[in-house]
């Protein structure tokens, strides 16, 4: 089956300094990936998605990119963080027939 | 695009008790629907799911519904537990997982 593992878990990072979140998959090659955020009280919103190495794809312009430079790993960057990408990042892999498994969260707070 | 809509977006049920989540979509060429269960700090885990060939699927006390027709479907959750407390949400997709687009979601507190 497989497994998700994301971090850091928790992050706080002033306005304008740089991010990455790391996610690597366990237990499955060449999964489909996936970066969401998830605002406080509201859905999920599909960031990014890769299908492979270097294959990314952007759902909504926005402060943030994404890389996979490896097929199990995925990450998602910013160069300078605004206020309004504090927020609750979770990566998915694609299981199989649309099935997500998600990673455990990374919880970002900009100041 | 498609466009999910979840009600209500809280719960209370006292222990034993049934809940049910209802959630609409727009896109008649939407064929999975599932379901996923996100407990405080953590990522939302698959409960259950159904595609559009069947109209109903149960697992234990949890259960989903489909109307194609109306496009709505819904979630039951029979003789709730306390740990049954979380957040639900409901997604439907076409194809691929890049076009599952999901509800705003339902925090279910269940009361002991």
């Amino acid at each position: 089956s497989q497994t998700i593992h994301q971090w850091p878990a928790t992050l706080v990072q002033p306005v304008g300094s740089p991010l990455s979140l790391e996610c690597t998959v366990e237990g499955t090659s060449n999964p489909n990936l996936y970066w969401y955020r998830q605002a406080a009280g509201r859905g999920l919103q599909l960031l990014f998605y890769s299908v492979g190495i270097g294959q990314i794809s952007s759902e909504v312009p926005q402060n943030l990119s994404a890389s996979r430079p490896q097929d199990r790993q995925f990450i998602l960057s910013s160069k300078k963080l605004l206020l309004s990408d504090s927020g609750f990042y979770l990566c998915a892999g694609e299981a199989g027939a649309n099935v997500l498994t998600f990673g455990a969260g990374s919880r970002l707070t900009v100041l | 695009g498609e466009n999910v809509e979840q009600h209500p977006s809280t719960l209370s049920v006292q222990e034993g008790d049934s809940a049910v989540i209802k959630c609409t979509y727009s896109d008649s060429a939407s064929n999975y629907f599932p379901w996923y269960k996100q407990e405080l700090g953590k990522g939302p885990q698959l409960i259950i799911d159904i595609r559009s060939n069947v109209g109903e699927k149960k697992d234990q006390r949890i259960a989903v519904t489909l109307n194609k027709t109306a496009k709505h479907f819904s979630l039951h959750i029979t003789e709730t537990q306390p740990e049954d407390s979380a957040v639900y949400f409901c997604a439907a997709s076409g194809t691929g997982a890049n076009n599952l687009f999901f509800g705003t979601g339902t925090r279910l507190t269940v009361i002991p």
